[in-house]
């Protein structure tokens, strides 16, 4: 019951900007978006989280479309080390909250 | 500010058996998460403990169980191991329980490699 869809798998070159897309057409008024990343099958880490404004932090921005059915996670600069599967999730209402994990974006990025 | 820790790191067991991992919360966080991740799958949300209460369950059958202690610290049991429980499970902490609704931040461990035979 994933909410949210994003590509397979995307290439940047090493430098350059890498955006990612993801689709929550069915969000509601009072549901963030948050971004994750894993690793080598590490624990995700944290990236950005928002509502409806564009965020921006020290590793990527987010820029969330008006009617928040989208949003695009910017790494502005991408390093070897930004390869990994990104996540975008949303965060429903379950009891307390609950977290649902997509497939994911598995983002290479080459020299 | 110590970061979310778990335990052990990898474990084998035996179709039929029992398991407990534990997970330690990061340091002022009052609620942990737990996730089931498959190989190439993303994590799927098992439950959530607030306040040594469950606030919050997954489509998980009941022989996956949890506690949280008064310090915060949380275990998962899983009962009648099945080989389909061979993943990686995950621990997340995070301040609030719910409170804060959405906006919540999960932090989470580096997970425990379960393989069952």
């Amino acid at each position: 019951d994933a909410k949210t869809t994003q590509p397979p798998s995307m290439d940047c070159a090493e430098g350059r900007a890498a955006n990612l897309p993801c689709n929550h057409s069915t969000i509601s008024g009072n549901e963030y978006v948050y971004w994750y990343r894993q690793i080598h099958s590490q624990g995700p880490q944290y990236i950005i989280h928002g509502l409806k404004n564009n965020e921006t932090n020290e590793m990527a921005s987010l820029i969330i479309t008006e009617d928040r059915k989208s949003s695009t996670l910017i790494l502005p600069h991408a390093t070897l080390r930004d390869t990994a599967v990104y996540y975008c999730i949303v965060r429903v209402k379950a009891g307390g909250f609950k977290t649902i994990f997509g497939a994911g974006t598995r983002l290479f990025v080459k020299a | 500010e110590t970061g979310v820790t778990q335990s052990p790191t990898h474990l084998i067991k035996t179709r039929g058996q029992q398991v407990t991992l534990r997970c330690s919360s990061q340091s002022g966080h009052n609620t942990v998460s737990w996730y089931q991740q498959a190989l190439g799958q993303g994590p799927q949300f098992i439950f959530q403990y607030y306040r040594e209460e469950e606030n919050g369950r997954g489509n998980f059958p009941p022989r996956f169980s949890g506690l949280q202690f008064p310090n915060y610290s949380s275990e998962l049991n899983v009962n009648a191991l099945e080989l389909d429980d061979s993943a990686l499970y995950l621990c997340a902490s995070s301040l609030g329980g719910g409170d804060r609704g959405p906006q919540e931040t999960q932090y989470f461990g580096p997970g425990t490699r379960l393989l069952v035979l």
